[in-house]
């Protein structure tokens, strides 16, 4: 069983460069979502979306992009990469409430480690 | 908006003795989470609390929710080295869009 799939597992970026992350699922979950880990900072929500066609932003959303085109993908864009964004990030994803089943526990990815230099 | 709140942060135990984690949350939240996470491996999901008075165990775990004193608690009953781990609970925010709030873990080092 695959569940969440991330590539790639490990980059490194130069400032400046631009990169996505991929992010896929064969759950046939409508939310999606990623977050960011940094040491001491538990886990940041980046952006989210609930189905195809929509996304939203979370707590931390500044130099990030997302598009929801399909149920199974939700691919994670760096637009000009910044030592800041070097991180740890999980891509997530749950059955929604609003169906009236499931119970919103988020299944994660194995992650991706960015380096921005 | 919900902020989540564990502690301790770190905790350091010896094999076979009882531990709880606290788990604080500010506004309503009528789901808790724990997670628990190994050193560089992704996070795994061991309890989903749905309602007040909430308990699920498994093995050494227990977990409870109190959602009128917004707590919830991870009890450890004689503790093994294999449960060193950090253990995140996340709250949900924004009813049913899923988003989850976590806290900042709790470092978790049992020694013999």
């Amino acid at each position: 069983n695959a569940g969440v799939t991330q590539t790639p597992k490990f980059q490194v970026l130069k400032t400046g460069q631009s990169m996505t992350l991929q992010c896929a699922q064969d759950m046939n979950h409508e939310y999606m979502s990623w977050y960011r880990q940094d040491p001491g900072m538990g886990l940041r929500l980046i952006h989210y979306s609930v189905g195809a066609g929509i996304t939203d932003q979370g707590e931390v959303p500044n130099g990030y992009n997302v598009s929801r085109s399909t149920t199974e993908d939700f691919p994670l864009r760096l637009l000009s990469a910044a030592p800041s964004q070097t991180s740890v990030y999980f891509c997530a994803s749950s059955e929604t409430f609003m169906a009236g089943t499931g119970t919103g526990e988020l299944f994660f990815g194995e992650g991706s480690r960015l380096t921005v230099l | 908006e919900l902020k989540v709140e564990q502690n301790p942060l770190f905790l350091s135990m010896q094999e076979g003795k009882n531990y709880t984690i606290y788990c604080n949350y500010s506004t309503t939240s009528d789901r808790l989470y724990w997670y628990r996470q190994d050193p560089g491996k992704s996070l795994e999901s061991l309890f989903v609390l749905l309602s007040n008075g909430a308990v699920k165990q498994e093995g050494r775990l227990m977990a409870s929710l109190d959602t009128k004193a917004r707590l919830s608690t991870l009890h450890i009953t004689a503790a093994v080295h294999d449960l060193s781990a950090t253990y995140f609970c996340a709250g949900n925010y924004g009813g049913s869009q899923g988003n989850l709030i976590f806290g900042k873990g709790t470092k978790l080092s049992v020694k013999p």
